[in-house]
């Protein structure tokens, strides 16, 4: 099985300053079909898991342009350009290339 | 708008039994892939188990197969998971969701705890 890390695993962010969270895979998330199923989640406080990013860069309708999610292979990253207050949460990574889809352990992100 | 309802967990004791029931909505239920995802407390996601449209295709993690079985009933949009021989692990917050390749729609969750 495809094993997901992330670091940092907990994130102290400054308001207004930008922030980012690594997410590596313990193989390549490229599908046979060219694509690379990798996605972000949010998780707010007492919430459902929202998607963010899907496909390693493409941002969810009604997500911010301030973040965004790059990579390939088996490194990836998701960055939030200006961290804003309701961005308090856990961030999880998840591949979607390989059986069974795996996600990440989470980051926790909260404001210094 | 895509809506996922789950319902049906409780406290139960080890060795157990418990149905989770999902209904869909604002979506054509019969055409997609539906999964159960569950979160322990403080845990991340885990994957559980996936069903095809038309059910012939299923699949099951290691920590459940042979316990836990998926079905969907397509004429009244609703999914289910039945949980037989539940341990104190699967405590956890059950999932529906909507597997359209990027995961994107999920429900509010149901909360299975099993404890004696």
């Amino acid at each position: 099985d495809v094993v997901m890390t992330q670091s940092p695993l907990s994130l102290p962010a400054t308001l207004g300053q930008p922030a980012s969270i690594s997410c590596r895979s313990s193989q390549s998330l490229v599908h046979s079909d060219g694509n690379t199923y990798l996605h972000w989640f949010q998780q707010g406080p007492g919430q459902s898991p929202r998607r963010l990013i899907y496909r390693v860069s493409n941002r969810d309708s009604g997500v911010p342009d301030r973040f965004s999610g790059s990579g390939s292979g088996t490194d990836f990253t998701l960055e939030i350009s200006r961290v804003e207050a309701e961005d308090v949460g856990v961030y999880y990574c998840m591949q979607g290339t390989q059986w069974p889809p795996a996600f990440g352990p989470g980051t926790k992100l909260d404001i210094k | 708008q895509v809506q996922l309802v789950e319902s049906g967990g409780d406290l139960v004791k080890p060795g157990g039994s418990l149905r989770l029931s999902c209904a869909a909505s604002g979506f054509s239920f019969r055409d997609y892939y539906m999964s159960w995802i569950r979160q322990a407390p403080g845990k991340g996601p885990e994957y559980i188990s996936y069903i095809s449209p038309s059910a012939h295709s299923i699949y099951y993690a290691a920590s459940v197969r042979g316990r836990f079985t998926i079905s969907r009933d397509n004429a009244n949009n609703s999914l289910y998971l039945q949980m037989n021989s539940l341990r104190a692990e699967d405590t956890a917050l059950y999932y529906c969701v909507r597997q359209d390749g990027g995961y994107a729609y999920w429900g509010q969750g149901t909360l299975v705890t099993v404890s004696s």
